[in-house]
This record gives C-alpha cells, structure tokens and sequence, in this order.
C-alpha cells in the first residue's frame, strides 16, 4: 500500500517555466490537498478537491491550476513560475462521509526552486 | 474565520525537559483535532482528539482535548533530540466538506 505519492521529489525551473507535480493516491480516498509550506512556516491550502471532476480554490490559488479527471489523481500545475513559488509542495488525502472525517495522509514532499 | 492558533513558535529545551505545546481553535462546526509532527518531510500522524477530557497516550507524548475552552495541550516528558520537529495542530470541521484548518506549528529544539 504506496499511499499518497509525489513526484518529482526535487526540481529546479527558471523563471516562466511550467511544470506539473504529480500526485496519486491508492487508498481510494475521496478528499485530495495541495498545499504549500514556506521555510519556517506553517501550510497554506493552494487547492483541493472532494472528488472525481470538481476542484476548489483553496488560500492561495493564484499562479497555480489543478485537475481531477480520477480518484487516484491530483495534479498540480505550475504555467508561468516565478521565485515566489519556491517552496515545498505537500499533496494529501482523506477519507470522509456520513460519520467518517479522518485525517490526512500526505505525500513525502516536493521541493521546488524557481531561479 | 475559522483559525487555529498554536504556542509559542519555537521552543528550546535540554534533554529530559518536560514540554506543553498549546493549541486553541475557534473553527465553525468543530469535530475533531489533529496533532503532527513534522521533521525534515511530510508531516506524521499523532493523535486524532474528538471527545474532551480524554486523554491520548503514546510512549512520552500525551494529549487532551477541551472542548468547553477550545484547546489542546500537546505534552512530551523527557525530552530527547529525537522530539526536535515542528509540531502541527489542525481542526477538522463537522461534515468533511471543508479542508483541516491548520495552526503555523511550534518549532521544538531540544538539545543535549
């Protein structure tokens, strides 16, 4: 049972470059996270959302796009970079419901630099 | 606005220290809170507190919940460098529909 990954674990972009920071979850949860964790501080909500085909904007959704075509995937889409995007990516899960509101699982991380 | 709100920040204490890690939240519709530690990667699951005035063990690290004055305590007894990690609290609103409310985490150091 792999849980929540990411990939790439480390990248480096030029400034406007694009990339995408995968995410898959085997654990069939409906919730997925991305957020956004600046040194020293805590983590800020980009996007989420709570299934297949819908996506919510989260605190700070400028800059990046997500989509959700299955449970499994949630990837998170960087167009134009810039350094204000240098931070660590952390995508995550849940299982929620009628009386079910677990925590999340998250993914390992993705460290990303914009130069 | 739902808010969490934890303290202090950061922390230093010698080894074999006793810590409080305090957590207090004012989230519409509260369920439960979460408690994580996070050291170099993702963070990692501690305690889940749903019901107040019970306490959660495991090891050194205890937990409780006041439901009545919105907050938790995250206690660690004899202290080891091992606890050093940023110690999250998040609330998870009533129903699942809205994300974990997160605090900014307390930076604990615990030297030798």
């Amino acid at each position: 049972n792999a849980g929540v990954t990411q990939t790439p674990k480390f990248r480096i972009l030029k400034i406007g470059q694009s990339m995408t920071l995968q995410c898959t979850q085997d654990m069939n949860h409906n919730y997925m996270y991305w957020y956004r964790q600046d040194p020293g501080m805590g983590l800020k909500l980009i996007y989420y959302s709570v299934g297949a085909g819908i996506t919510d904007k989260g605190e700070v959704p400028n800059g990046y796009n997500v989509s959700r075509s299955t449970t499994e995937d949630f990837p998170l889409r960087l167009e134009l970079a810039a350094p204000s995007q240098t931070s660590v990516y952390f995508c995550a899960s849940r299982l929620t419901g009628t009386g079910i509101s677990y925590g999340y699982t998250f993914g390992s991380g993705t460290r990303l630099t914009v130069v | 606005e739902d808010k969490v709100v934890q303290s202090p920040l950061s922390l230093v204490v010698h080894e074999g220290d006793t810590v409080t890690l305090n957590c207090s939240y004012e989230v519409t519709n509260f369920r439960s809170l979460l408690w994580y530690k996070q050291e170099k990667k993702a963070p990692t699951f501690l305690f889940m507190l749903t019901s107040s005035g019970i306490e959660k063990k495991s090891g050194r690290l205890s937990s409780i919940l006041d439901k009545k004055e919105l907050f938790s305590i995250l206690n660690i007894t004899a202290t080891q460098t091992g606890d050093s990690a940023v110690y999250l609290c998040a609330a998870i609103p009533e129903g699942g529909n809205t994300p974990l409310v997160f605090g900014k985490g307390t930076r604990l150091s615990v030297i030798a």
